[in-house]
């Protein structure tokens, strides 16, 4: 079957560093799966932060970015420099582009990142 | 507000008890999802729904059946709880059925089954 692997947690950076969370994904029966970052903020719902669905592309948002690297199934989630407002729960996700029956996504176990003032 | 609300967000039931969780999403969206996430485990599919009808279904057990009475409404029915079915369960959306569409969750049920 398919799978997400992301860096376990807990992360804890300082504000103004770097951040990267690794992703590699392994889906044996698609051949380009769609990419997903979903991240839980405190007290709130799931919520998706960028997606990729082409090879080679990169998604952006809210600072973060993720590039799809087909060679090396990884998709992982960047930030120059982090701020207090992104701790929060980073979850890698991958999707099949064929599936007509919805949005049925695989998920990574999630990273709990903490960012000190 | 949260557009997806699900009901409750606690739950404590005893083994071989029967429980339903509510949602409802207020988004307008043709498509919803049951998701679950077991202590320890990655968030995992269960079912989608597209207009009340079931369009996939991961959910080994038919312990598992989701009810759809409105368009905007998709409960799910626990029936003979084990304690292995303690987890938190979300409840999501997303306009059309198609693979790449955000999905829009709601805050999680978390069930304890004792």
């Amino acid at each position: 079957g398919d799978s997400v692997t992301q860096t376990e947690g807990p992360v804890t950076v300082s504000e103004s560093e770097s951040l990267i969370i690794n992703c590699t994904y392994s889906a044996t029966s698609i051949a380009y799966p769609n990419l997903f970052w979903y991240v839980r903020y405190p007290g709130e719902g799931l919520q998706l932060l960028l997606k990729v669905i082409t090879a080679g592309q990169k998604g952006s948002s809210r600072g973060f970015e993720a590039t799809y690297n087909k060679e090396t199934t990884s998709f992982h989630l960047q930030k120059a420099s982090v701020q207090e407002s992104d701790s929060a729960v980073y979850y890698c996700a991958l999707g099949d582009p064929w599936n007509n029956a919805g949005a049925k996504l695989t998920f990574g176990g999630g990273t709990r990142l903490t960012v000190r003032p | 507000d949260p557009k997806i609300i699900q009901k409750p967000k606690y739950l404590v039931a005893v083994t071989g008890s029967e429980k339903i969780l509510i949602c409802e999403q207020y988004l307008g969206h043709n498509a919803m999802y049951w998701y679950r996430q077991s202590a320890k485990k990655p968030l995992e599919f269960m079912f989608s729904y597209s207009y009340q009808k079931l369009m996939d279904n991961q959910t080994a057990s038919s312990r598992f059946q989701p009810q759809s009475s409105k368009k905007n409404h998709l409960d799910l029915q626990i029936t003979a709880l084990k304690p292995d079915d303690s987890a938190t369960y979300f409840c999501a959306s997303s306009r059309p059925q198609i693979s790449n569409e955000r999905l829009f969750f709601g805050h999680g049920t978390k069930l304890s089954v004792l």
